[in-house]
């Protein structure tokens, strides 16, 4: 029942290229957040784009949100060693009937930057 | 600075045991969960809970529990540890249902 999932599963790309990973949900969504997860390390919250945004920025990150296509992309500009993680997508969803949302989680895109 | 701590870290046990896994938060948020992750599954919502004396079901819930009785705590017991709930396990709190969620650095269980 998962509400999102993200493309590809794993890349590889080397330092300085940029990687984009791509997230597609099936509901109406009010918000769609993306989380890093280093090995071995719990998620860390990297960004929010609501449902009326179409971008948003934060430091090399871009996220964009096409809500007539329900997807989302994650672009991670200029990359490292240290980009070097699982990323997933994260949008609500109502396991209990209207107005209990909670997050759903794709099972993740896994970046490999190598040096 | 505020943070979510889980405890143990990695835990061993056998089939049939009780094991419950801590989860402390003083981050003051009302919305605590907790998760399980499974390679091909990413992760999966067990119980949540929105404040004191309240619990709900998630998606995988059976064979699991969860009690509030303050807000910074939020244990989760396996009643009677199966093989199959072998996972990683990540408890992770917010401010609003759909808003950020703060993650602890989860515990590795192994049921033999």
């Amino acid at each position: 029942s998962q509400q999102g999932e993200e493309d590809p599963q794993a890349l590889s790309i080397q330092e300085g290229e940029n990687a984009t990973m791509n997230c597609s949900y099936k509901t109406s969504i009010n918000n769609l957040q993306w989380y890093r997860q280093n090995s071995g390390r719990g998620l860390v919250h990297l960004i929010l784009i609501r449902s009326n945004e179409r971008e948003k920025h934060s430091g090399r990150l871009r996220v964009t949100l096409d809500t007539s296509k329900k997807s989302s992309s994650l672009l991670i500009t200029a990359s490292r060693a240290a980009d070097t993680a699982s990323y997933f997508c994260a949008t609500p969803y109502a396991y209990s009937g209207a107005g209990s949302y909670q997050l759903t989680f794709g099972k993740g895109t896994k970046l490999s930057v190598i040096p | 600075d505020a943070e979510i701590t889980q405890s143990p870290r990695h835990k061993i046990t056998e089939t049939g045991r009780q094991v419950t896994l801590a989860c402390h938060q003083t981050w003051n948020h009302n919305n605590m969960f907790w998760y399980r992750q499974d390679l091909g599954h990413g992760l999966r919502l067990i119980h949540y809970s929105y404040g004191v004396q309240d619990t709900n079901k998630g998606e995988v819930s059976d064979g699991y529990s969860v009690s509030r009785s303050n807000t910074e705590d939020l244990p989760l017991t396996l009643e009677s540890a199966a093989s199959s709930q072998t996972s990683v396990y990540f408890c992770a709190s917010s401010v609003s249902l759909e808003g950020i969620q703060y993650f602890g650095a989860g515990t590795r269980l192994s049921v033999l």
